[in-house]
């Protein structure tokens, strides 16, 4: 049982480079979140899904986008990146929507960096 | 607006002190409130979690966290803190639907 995953853990663009993050989460989770971690500014919830085949905007989606074609793996991409992307990221999964009585659970982070 | 505040951006202890992180929050509605532990360059871990009822909440690693409504905080605590214990240290709230709201971070550090 490894949890939630998320590939790759580091990543150097340039200014208009396009990348996917790729989560995947192994508890049968039906609800799978992207958030944003800046200095001071905890987490922030970029897109959120309910389910396979379901995406929804969070606080800040602009720039984003996402897919969940299979229940186990939330993916991000960024089409044309941009230095204000330089951030880390965190997948989140839970059992019940914003977690609920077991809170959410959380990978280890991909650390960007836009150049 | 719903809003998560912690007060304190660093927090400096001596191993074997006392420790209290402040959280305070703004919500229509009594929100779940939880305390999450993010060690350095790994995801979050949940220490603690309050729904209702009983407003003293223990948690792993012997933390604890007391729920006071009047005056709108949900402080963590732990009586002797360990060196393992520094870490930045997040109180989140949910007020349900979909979104948690998390709080700026505390990053403790912790002096031998």
């Amino acid at each position: 049982n490894a949890g939630v995953t998320q590939t790759p853990k580091f990543r150097v663009l340039k200014t208009g480079q396009s990348m996917t993050l790729l989560c995947a989460q192994d508890m049968n989770h039906e609800y799978m979140y992207w958030y944003r971690q800046d200095p001071g500014m905890g987490l922030r919830l970029i897109h959120y899904s309910v389910g396979e085949g379901t995406t929804a905007k969070g606080e800040v989606p602009d720039g984003y986008n996402v897919s969940r074609l299979k229940k186990q793996n939330f993916l991000l991409g960024l089409e044309s990146a941009a230095p204000s992307q330089t951030s880390v990221y965190f997948c989140a999964s839970s059992y019940s929507l914003a977690g609920g009585r077991r809170g959410q659970f959380f990978g280890p982070g991909t650390r960007l960096t836009v150049l | 607006a719903q809003s998560v505040t912690q007060p304190d951006i660093h927090i400096t202890v001596s191993e074997g002190a006392s420790l209290e992180l402040r959280c305070n929050y703004s919500y229509g509605a009594t929100p779940y409130l939880f305390w999450y532990v993010q060690s350095p360059g790994q995801g979050l871990q949940l220490l603690l979690k309050y729904f209702s009822g009983d407003t003293l909440v223990q948690g792993i690693k012997g933390f604890e966290a007391e729920f006071k409504r009047s005056q709108s905080s949900f402080n963590l605590r732990k009586p002797s803190v360990h060196w393992s214990d520094a870490a930045e240290y997040f109180c989140v709230g949910s007020g349900g639907y979909n979104k948690l709201i998390f709080g700026a971070g505390t990053r403790l550090a912790v002096h031998p």
